[in-house]
């Protein structure tokens, strides 16, 4: 069953940190580049940051940049996500999703999500 | 950063109407690169249009998208009773970052 499933939501303290995780099956996880996207509560769907199918490159929204670390170990089929220095608009529930496109050579994201998982829930709250 | 509005905000139809989302960009989105994703309450969004009129895998050709340029239109041609949801669209020709629009709300009148 091709599927996402994050994990590590949860509330925490502003300043602190948080990992979060997404668990890839059923499909060729290593050939796909990988997106967070964020949702407030309530809100509309906020692009967090991207990372090529074999974490050679990644780019980040400007609202987390230098807090925010995404990672990816493809032979544990996991994407992670890093987030120190949580502050309390960073509350969301965050979902992970896969880019579109497969890798090839002269590999580009095509930047738009074909597959999301049900999302974990992130509440900075003191 | 391309910035998106969609209109109306939210849509009173009844199952059988037919639908017209509107999704409008700040700047020209290039090469059409636009889709339209629909979300459900406590679920995912769904993919349903990329490259502003092709449809994802599996989706029921009662959904179609149109436009160009800055203008883009989800239709939805009869709704059914599981079409009730919130829609966004969202432009990926200047990544990044992508930027999503704010949703239309498509609900039973």
């Amino acid at each position: 069953q091709v599927q996402l499933v994050e994990s590590g939501g949860g509330v925490v303290q502003p300043g602190r940190s948080l990992r979060l995780s997404c668990a890839a099956s059923g499909f060729t996880f290593s050939s796909y580049g990988m997106h967070w996207v964020r949702q407030a509560p309530g809100k509309g769907l906020e692009w967090v940051a991207v990372i090529w199918y074999d974490g050679s490159n990644k780019y980040y929204a400007d609202s987390v940049k230098g807090r925010f670390t995404i990672s990816r170990d493809n032979s544990k089929n996991t994407l992670y996500l890093q987030m120190n220095s949580l502050r309390a608009e960073d509350t969301a529930v965050y979902y992970c999703a896969r880019d579109r496109r497969i890798a090839a050579a002269g590999y580009l994201p095509y930047w738009y999500f074909d597959l999301w998982g049900r999302g974990t829930l992130v509440t900075v709250s003191s | 950063e391309i910035v998106l509005t969609q209109s109306p905000g939210t849509l009173s139809l009844s199952p059988g109407e037919r639908a017209t989302l509107s999704c409008r960009a700040s700047q020209s989105v290039s090469s059409s690169y636009l889709a339209w994703y629909q979300q459900k309450p406590g679920q995912a969004p769904r993919l349903l249009i990329y490259g502003a009129s092709s449809r994802a895998t599996g989706i029921p050709d009662r959904f179609s998208g149109s436009g160009s340029g800055t203008d883009f239109t989800l239709t939805i041609s009869r709704l059914e009773p599981e079409d009730f949801a919130v829609y966004y669209c969202q432009q990926y020709g200047s990544s990044p970052p992508v930027t999503f629009g704010p949703g239309t709300k498509v609900d039973i009148k």
